[in-house]
């Protein structure tokens, strides 16, 4: 039983385009984050939510809207999608503060053509 | 600003050797370090982790260091084996609301058999 899923696990999609990822966490977390995985590896966080409310919001595009309808769930919206959005992005959750003990999901592979 | 530094970038460790890998701070308030271990395809998922208050933590053949006075810490992966080949991430954070795991930049290891 996957504890941090996310949807899709690849995305293709056209620059302009607008597409969102899916964010599930049955572990029973108060907090969830969006982080970015470059394709140096780099892992830089882009958000995060406590139940339901935004607590992190680092420097990242307008384009970007993270949308927490309830504790379990963080989906992230991106509009007219650019060249540069092509990344993996990571779903985590974690009981307490500050990413102690985060699980990540499995990732979703991003590529703008 | 690079707030936590990970060195090696890569690492090639023959079978049944010592893997070290390090890292360095520079946040004072930082109160919780992990490591990541991430393979091909998958997300992060937590190996081990350590407060400031203890200098050493042993998991099986995985053991954190820390060395608050010099703001560094590293893992020890002890015995190593082929299937400890992935990349991982020395991350740290202030374990308070607000606030989420920053991360190294990752080290890719090869274990070689």
């Amino acid at each position: 039983d996957t504890a941090v899923s996310q949807t899709p696990k690849y995305l293709v999609t056209q620059m302009g385009n607008d597409k969102s990822i899916k964010c599930e966490q049955n572990l029973g977390h108060d907090t969830m984050y969006w982080y970015k995985q470059d394709s140096k590896k780099f892992l830089k966080i882009m958000f995060s939510y406590n139940n339901k409310e935004l607590i992190i919001n680092e420097t990242v595009p307008n384009r970007f809207s993270p949308k927490s309808p309830d504790k379990a769930h963080l989906n992230l919206h991106i509009n007219s999608l650019e060249l540069g959005d092509s990344a993996v992005y990571f779903c985590a959750s974690s009981q307490e503060a500050g990413g102690t003990e985060a699980f990540f999901g499995q990732g979703t592979r991003l590529t703008v053509v | 600003q690079q707030q936590v530094k990970q060195s090696p970038q890569s690492l090639i460790v023959q079978k049944g050797g010592i893997s070290i890998i390090n890292c360095a701070y520079e946040n004072t308030a930082f109160d919780y370090f992990p490591w990541y271990q991430q393979f091909p395809g998958k997300g992060p998922a937590l190996l081990i982790a350590i407060r400031p208050d203890v200098s050493e933590k042993k998991e099986g053949r995985f053991t954190i260091s820390f060395n608050k006075s010099a703001k560094q810490f590293s893992l020890h992966i002890m015995d190593s084996q082929p299937g400890d080949s992935a990349t991982y991430f020395c991350a740290a954070s202030r374990g308070q609301a607000g606030t989420a795991l920053i991360f190294g930049k990752g080290t890719t290891l090869s274990v070689s058999s």
